[in-house]
């Protein structure tokens, strides 16, 4: 099993639409998860950051958190075509790994007009 | 005022030749990264140093050596280029080691002939 999954794409939404981005992670004591976005032939930029069970708000973007399901969530509200890219969930671990951020392999979202 | 920055953005050189990537970050942050981006889009870590301190060394190729003068800078050198080294680099730094995000530079695309 990867220690960070997301759902497989490529996932398509029309424009306006709710975009909902998935991800799954192994290690229990996950304490820090991130969600990137990434251009084609750009460098991953972080839109979201969650360390706590619940919903985090901003903006058209909301990530949601259960750790008890080991799960971690980006919806997309209104998405716009400029919301077209890849995306990206990272999950930091504690202890001794604790800075290391491991990533999935990411969902590539189009948001058609 | 890039706040990550690395140079080459793009190098093109022949198998077997030994070539040199920089990063420089000016956000004030105590640790460094260096992520490799295959053709797949994986983005996979390779190494970290906190405060000057290797402190993330993946199963790289010892091919592959950075060095941290301080931490500000992180430059990764590569020894006898393989095809197989074809990739995005990329440079990244967090405010420190434990559970903040990370902040990346633009890649350095690299080409083996």
């Amino acid at each position: 099993q990867k220690e960070v999954e997301q759902n497989s794409g490529p996932l398509s939404v029309p424009e306006g639409a709710i975009a909902s981005l998935n991800c799954t992670y192994s290690d229990r004591v996950s304490q820090s998860f991130f969600w990137y976005r990434q251009y084609s032939g750009k460098s991953p930029e972080l839109i979201m950051s969650i360390y706590s069970n619940g919903d985090k708000e901003d903006g058209r973007f909301t990530a949601q958190l259960n750790k008890a399901s080991q799960y971690v969530s980006l919806l997309i509200r209104d998405s716009q075509p400029s919301d077209s890219a890849t995306y990206l969930c990272a999950v930091n671990l504690l202890g001794t790994n604790a800075g290391k951020s491991t990533f999935g392999d990411g969902t590539t979202l189009t948001v058609k007009p | 005022d890039t706040a990550v920055s690395q140079t080459p953005k793009y190098l093109v050189t022949q198998m077997g030749n030994d070539k040199s990537i920089k990063c420089e970050q000016n956000l004030g942050h105590d640790t460094m990264y260096w992520y490799k981006q295959d053709s797949k889009k994986f983005l996979k870590i390779m190494f970290s140093y906190n405060n000057k301190e290797l402190i993330i060394n993946e199963t790289v190729p010892n091919r592959f050596s950075p060095k941290s003068p301080d931490k500000a800078h992180l430059n990764l050198h590569i020894n006898s280029l393989e095809l197989g080294d074809s990739a995005v680099y990329f440079c990244a730094s967090s405010q420190d080691w434990g559970y903040q995000p990370q902040h990346f530079g633009d890649g350095t695309r690299l080409s083996i002939l």
